[in-house]
Formats: structure tokens, C-alpha cells, sequence
């Protein structure tokens, strides 16, 4: 199985900030990793596919970058609706597998 | 408007059964890729199993091979999870998902929480 190292575990920001968020393989996957949102109580929300393709009704203040081993979730502009819990996701082989989490908090 | 409503979920003893459905509609289920993926309270996610467009290939983690099954029916619109031999460790909520051919999943479910507890 490949395994996933996301980081932070914990992310404090303010509304406006930039923020980044990292996800690491223990092997190469080429592009074939996305982004998830999850609130809590609700079910995750598909945020990028494909390593750097926006879904579609997703707010172009997200971003992410990286093909390999590295990848990045940007947020350029952090508004209050995007304080959240982000995942990382691979679907290179199986089984797919999520990296930890990253929440994000209100500083 | 693609709509995906689990149900089934509850209260169960550790070695008991349980049988959850994901009823779908708003787009086209016998073309699709399905999975059902987990969260234990408080932890990350867990894809659990998937099944191709016609049900002839499934796949499974490890952790519930033989004792969890996959299977839709493309006539009904539905997704199933037989789940067999429970264990405490299977407690999550259980996520229906659309699989974007066997990749990321673009359409979640609300989720249905299976407890395993004596």
C-alpha cells in the first residue's frame, strides 16, 4: 500500500491568510491524487482532481500543485467558510488511501 | 441533482450482520463506478470497497475482505454493503460515493453510522 504524510495535522489561520497544505507518498503517483473538503457532520466534498484540476463550483481561491511524491492544497485567500478538515486522496493503485487530515482553525 | 441517501446503518453486536443501501439518483447509475468509504468517529477516511459499472469486478481493503460484500442493482438504482461478522473496530459512519471510474470520488452521501457494541 502506499502510504501518505500530510502535514499539518493542524493548521491555525485568519480570514485572508494563505495557506498551504502538503501531502507526501511513499512512492510516485504521477498526478493521480485529489482534495477533499469535509465540515464536520457533513460528508467530504471533492475540491481538485488530478492533482491541479479545480471540480467544477469550486472557488478558484483553491489550488493544488505537485505530481510524484509532492503535492500542495493551496488557499489563497482564506475566507470563513473554509475552515475545515482537507484530505488528501491517491488513486494510483490500490488500495486508495486518504492522508490523515489537515484541519483548519480559526486563529 | 445528483442524490445518493444511505440507509440501513444502527446498533449491532460485535459478530452480527448488517445490510446498508445507497439509493442514487440525477444521473446515470449503471455508468458509473461505485464505492462505499468510512470515518471512525473522529478519524480519517477509509475507502472500503467499490464495484465496476456491471458488478463484474469489486475490490475490498484487507481489513473486511470475507466478511464484507458489494453489490448493486443497476435496475434499482441502489448500491448494497453486506457487512458479516462485524467487528468493534468497523464502528464509522459509511459513506456512499460516486467513483469516477475506479479514481476520486465527485459525489458523497450523507453517511450512515454503524455502531458495533455489545
Amino acid at each position: 500500500a502506499i502510504w501518505m504524510t500530510q502535514s499539518p495535522s493542524l493548521l491555525s489561520a485568519s480570514t485572508g491568510d494563505r495557506v498551504t497544505i502538503s501531502c507526501r507518498m511513499s512512492q510516485g503517483i504521477s498526478s493521480y491524487l485529489a482534495w477533499y473538503q469535509q465540515k464536520p457532520g457533513k460528508a467530504p466534498e471533492l475540491l481538485i482532481y488530478a492533482a491541479s484540476t479545480l471540480q467544477s463550483g469550486v472557488p478558484s481561491r483553491f489550488s493544488g500543485s505537485g505530481s510524484g511524491t509532492d503535492f500542495t492544497l493551496t488557499i489563497s485567500c482564506l475566507q470563513s467558510e473554509d475552515f475545515a478538515t482537507y484530505y488528501c486522496q491517491q488513486y494510483y493503485s490500490f488500495p486508495w488511501t486518504f492522508g490523515q487530515g489537515t484541519k483548519v482553525e480559526i486563529k | 441533482e445528483v442524490q445518493l441517501v444511505e440507509s440501513g446503518g444502527g446498533l449491532v453486536q460485535p459478530g452480527g450482520s448488517l445490510r446498508l443501501s445507497c439509493a442514487a439518483s440525477g444521473f446515470t447509475f449503471s455508468s458509473y463506478w461505485m464505492s462505499w468509504v468510512r470515518q471512525a468517529p473522529g478519524k480519517g477516511l477509509e475507502w472500503v470497497a467499490n464495484i465496476k459499472q456491471d458488478g463484474s469486478e469489486k475490490y475490498y481493503v484487507d481489513s473486511v475482505k470475507g466478511r464484507f460484500t458489494i453489490s448493486r442493482d443497476n435496475a434499482k438504482n441502489s448500491l448494497y454493503l453486506q457487512m458479516n461478522s462485524l467487528r468493534a473496530e468497523d464502528t464509522a459512519v459509511y459513506y456512499c460515493a460516486r467513483d469516477w471510474y475506479a479514481s476520486y470520488y465527485d459525489y458523497w452521501g450523507q453517511g450512515t453510522l454503524v455502531t458495533v457494541s455489545s
